[in-house]
């Protein structure tokens, strides 16, 4: 079967890093993609990772090992806003996103 | 339009009736998905459409059904609805093209069926 597995919940202090990860098994595999989804809004966003290493984008950087069925989301510089839930979300061989039920961040002063 | 919206914003429903939730898209993308999310659980596919004028099931199709006349709408109907159907839904579109499938979503929609 297909599964996504990430942490429910993780608290970090504003201005730290925070690293979010997941592990998944999947029927075939053809990338990994994070969104963020802030509380009452619709999923945005935020990274895609096909090839093994790590993708940055500003303060957000995703990485991936394929053979180990395994990714991450590193935040940095944490800001308030950056509370919300973050959904890893693999690929599988037709093409269908494959939804983790999300880790929930919560920033604190 | 920009990008993808969704009607109602909300609706309360009595268990039984029938209820078709919008969805548009102004993108052109030629993929669309309908998802719930409940909480504690991840967002699961009820139906797809790759392309206008063809759909497939997700992963919980069952009390649900869709069509996809043309590009832009996709429509999900629930013909008689119950409790368990209680959820936030949410539409999005993609350009499937290649293995790239980023998905864009639209507002969503809480139905509350009662």
């Amino acid at each position: 079967g297909q599964n996504i597995d990430q942490p429910t919940e993780m608290t970090a202090t504003e201005g730290a890093i925070v690293q979010i990860n997941c592990t998944y098994q999947t029927s075939g595999f053809n990338g990994l993609f994070w969104y963020q989804q802030h509380a009452g809004e619709a999923p945005t966003f935020l990274s895609y990772n096909v090839l093994d290493g790590l993708e940055e984008k500003g303060r957000f950087s995703s990485f991936l090992s394929r053979s180990k069925g395994y990714s991450y989301l590193l935040l940095k510089e944490l800001q308030m806003k950056d509370s919300a839930s973050y959904l890893c979300a693999p690929m599988d061989s037709n093409y269908q996103l494959i939804w983790g039920a999300g880790t929930k961040l919560i920033i604190k002063p | 339009i920009a990008g993808i919206t969704q009607a109602p914003t909300s609706q309360i429903l009595a268990a039984g009736r029938r209820m078709t939730l919008r969805c548009t898209q102004d993108m052109r993308h030629n993929a669309m998905y309908w998802y719930r999310q409940d909480l504690g659980l991840g967002l699961r596919l009820i139906h797809y459409s790759n392309t206008a004028g063809t759909t497939g099931k997700g992963e919980v199709p069952d009390g649900y059904s869709v069509s996809r006349a043309n590009t832009d709408d996709f429509p999900l109907t629930l013909a008689s609805a119950v409790p368990s159907q209680t959820s936030v839904y949410f539409c999005a579109s993609s350009e499937l093209v290649g293995s790239y499938n980023e998905q864009f979503f639209g507002p969503g929609t809480r139905l509350t069926v009662l």
